[in-house]
């Protein structure tokens, strides 16, 4: 069965520092990978996707990807958090030939001014 | 119409009622889904309907009753539930679930309370 993994739990950064949260999944065939944010009392919204071609994918607010196919990874970056980053990331995948989304047990950050 | 929206916000019910929750969305989205969120834990899919037809079940106790009266509609019918249903329901829609390049939205869901 298809799993994602995601290893920091809980993360606490000040304003400012870089960002790297860790997204691994089991699944051998052709995946979709997306990384959603879940601000506090709001909804879920999509902060990227990678669907194919370059593995380094950009999305809203400054926040990118990069897919390692051989590492089964798809790690959400970004150069220099702010405040207002304090939210729940979940990564999800997807395998090709389903409309199952399967997501990570989610990361917390927690961003200090 | 870029959004889908989710009524009630919050509902509180005895094991023995039915309710349902609603959602909706106007993007002529063709595939709908039911997800159940436990507080600190990530989205579960509990339903897909795919052109208003169900096309995913996941094992999901008969006490939930899926509907897609059409394709801008799905409710969550709830009966004697159990406290530990107490979850966010979330719906989300996607434009074309036979379309491999396909994102799903979400609504901002219902918070269910079950005494």
């Amino acid at each position: 069965a298809q799993s994602v993994s995601q290893h920091n739990h809980h993360v606490i950064l000040s304003e400012a520092a870089s960002l790297e949260l860790g997204c691994n999944y089991s699944y051998g065939g052709t995946v979709n990978l997306f990384w959603y944010v879940q601000y506090p009392g709001q909804h879920l919204q999509l902060l990227l996707k990678y669907f194919s071609g370059d593995p380094l994918v950009k999305g809203i607010k400054g926040f990118e990807a990069e897919f390692i196919k051989s590492k089964f990874s798809f790690n959400l970056r970004k150069p220099s958090v702010q405040w207002s980053d304090t939210a729940e990331y979940f990564c999800a995948v997807r395998s090709y030939n389903t409309d199952k989304l399967i997501f990570g047990t989610g990361t917390r950050l927690q961003v200090f001014p | 119409d870029t959004e889908v929206t989710q009524t009630p916000k919050h509902l509180v019910m005895g094991m023995t009622n039915k309710k349902s929750l609603k959602c909706e969305q106007h993007m002529g989205h063709r595939a709908m889904y039911w997800y159940k969120q436990k507080a600190k834990k990530p989205p579960e899919l509990m339903f897909v309907y795919s052109y208003e037809k169900l096309s995913i079940n996941e094992s999901v106790p008969s006490r939930f009753s899926p509907e897609c009266p059409n394709s801008s509609l799905l409710n969550l019918h709830l009966h004697a539930l159990q406290p530990e249903d107490s979850a966010l329901y979330l719906c989300a829609s996607s434009q074309d679930p036979q379309n491999s390049y396909n994102e799903q939205f979400f609504g901002p869901g219902t918070r269910l309370t079950v005494l």
